[in-house]
């Protein structure tokens, strides 16, 4: 089935820094979300894309609809401590179900104070 | 906040027995989802509704069963659990112009 290939898998980074994260696809996408779970909870969906080249923030946080609509990034500024958790891309098949996503395997991050 | 919730929140049973899990919601979504998550495999659907008495098969459907016999609860069954069955279980809904999915908050599922 269609796989997408979320990188890195793990950041260590010192609070203050920005972060970045990335997740493409073999086939091309119509929609991009980015999900973050802290420990013990469900992911919560944190910014959604619809269209090539589109750029949205949601506070700190920036993500983009690649132009070739294979891929997708998020970039955090000025992480926080409670940035840490795991961030999920996942997407939508153009060639697919609208109500069936792809996710991506997760970025572990960690922010040291 | 989807209105999602999930019973039990966590659950330790023996292989070979039934297992149900509940998902509940209150706004009348109409498509709900079970997923599974483990180590390394990021989230697998297991199987979807997109109505009542209407249901389909996810990429990892072996071993389990679902019903939904009214819009609000949507029920995962595991008929004989295994071991390999041990994970940590979302329902999910869908929502939004673009289908945006949202999670409840999981149930983990031991089995020993």
């Amino acid at each position: 089935g269609q796989q997408l290939n979320q990188s890195p898998q793990s950041m260590f980074i010192q609070e203050g820094e920005d972060v970045s994260m990335n997740c493409t696809s073999s086939s091309i996408f119509n929609t991009w979300l980015w999900y973050k779970q802290d420990p013990g909870e469900g992911p919560v969906l944190l910014i959604a894309l619809y269209k090539a080249g589109e750029l949205t923030s949601n506070g700190r946080l920036t993500a983009q609809f690649g132009i070739t609509r294979k891929d997708s990034f998020l970039n955090i500024s000025a992480s926080i401590p409670s940035d840490v958790g795991i961030y999920f891309c996942a997407g939508r098949d153009s060639g697919g179900s609208n109500y069936k996503l792809t996710f991506g395997k997760g970025t572990l991050l960690t922010v040291n104070p | 906040d989807a209105g999602i919730t999930q019973s039990p929140r966590h659950k330790v049973t023996e292989t070979g027995t039934p297992v149900t899990l509940r998902c509940h919601q209150t706004e009348n979504h109409r498509y709900m989802y079970w997923y599974r998550q483990d180590p390394g495999h990021g989230l697998r659907l297991i199987h979807y509704s997109y109505g009542v008495k209407d249901t389909d098969k996810g990429e990892v459907s072996d071993g389990y069963s679902v019903s939904r016999s009214k819009t609000e609860d949507f029920l995962l069954t595991l008929e004989s659990a295994t071991s390999s069955q041990t994970s940590v279980y979302f329902c999910a809904i869908t929502e939004g112009l673009a289908y945006e999915q949202y999670f409840g908050p999981g149930t983990r599922l031991t089995v020993t």
